[in-house]
């Protein structure tokens, strides 16, 4: 199995920050990588598919970059509804998902 | 409007097989461009993809719950079925169904806590 790791675990920030988590995939899976931000007792909800294209409705502070093994993604200016835990997603073999990072202030 | 909801037992003694299932509304379980998975997550732990299946039914699992785990798809209910056999407390989890658009889960239900537990 393709195996996902996310880092950090965990980062603290403030409103306005710029936030970059990084997600590596144990071999190349090309651009097959989403991300996922979820919020406690609440379902997971879909922000980025495909490395960088934006679900419908999601702010364009979230971006996603990446390619092969090595994927980013970054929100730009943090509001207080972004403190979440995300997560990426490989879906070039299986759907095997990351460890998460949890945003806390 | 695109609605998954899943049900099941809350409670499943070790050894028993948990059946949960999925009732998509919103979109059909033939549409070529779509599928159903399952994820779970125990209690403060992180996201883990159970199994998938696509309209036409290829199927995909879980390596590590090959052996346990069955889906299955009822198009004229509108339902995917999970069924995992021999449980154990570690199973305790919340368990989500959601739908599968461009390889992503776009939708998901709003999950089912189901324990372990004698």
């Amino acid at each position: 199995d393709i195996q996902m790791t996310q880092s950090p675990s965990s980062l603290s920030a403030s409103v306005g920050d710029r936030v970059t988590i990084t997600c590596r995939a144990s071999q190349d899976i090309i651009n097959f990588l989403n991300w996922y931000q979820q919020k406690p007792g609440i379902a997971p909800k879909l922000l980025i598919y495909a490395t960088s294209t934006l679900q419908s409705g999601v702010p364009s502070r979230f971006s996603g970059s990446g390619s092969g093994t090595d994927f980013t993604l970054t929100i730009s200016s943090l509001q207080p509804e972004d403190f979440a835990t995300y997560y990426c997603q490989q879906s070039y073999t299986a759907l095997t998902f990351g460890g998460g990072t949890k945003v806390e202030i | 409007q695109v609605t998954l909801e899943e049900s099941g037992p809350v409670l499943v003694k070790p050894t028993e097989t948990l059946t949960l299932t999925c009732t998509v509304s919103g979109f059909s379980l033939n549409n070529p461009r779509m599928g159903v998975g399952w994820i779970r997550q125990p209690p403060g732990k992180a996201l883990e993809w159970l199994a998938h299946i696509f309209s036409n039914d290829q199927k995909s699992y879980s390596t590590s719950l090959k052996s346990r785990l069955t889906i299955s798809r009822d198009t004229s209910k509108s339902q995917v079925v999970l069924t995992m056999t021999n449980v154990d407390p570690v199973d305790t989890a919340t368990y989500f169904c959601a739908r599968i658009q461009r390889l992503a889960f776009d939708y998901w239900g709003q999950g089912t806590l189901v324990t372990v537990s004698s």
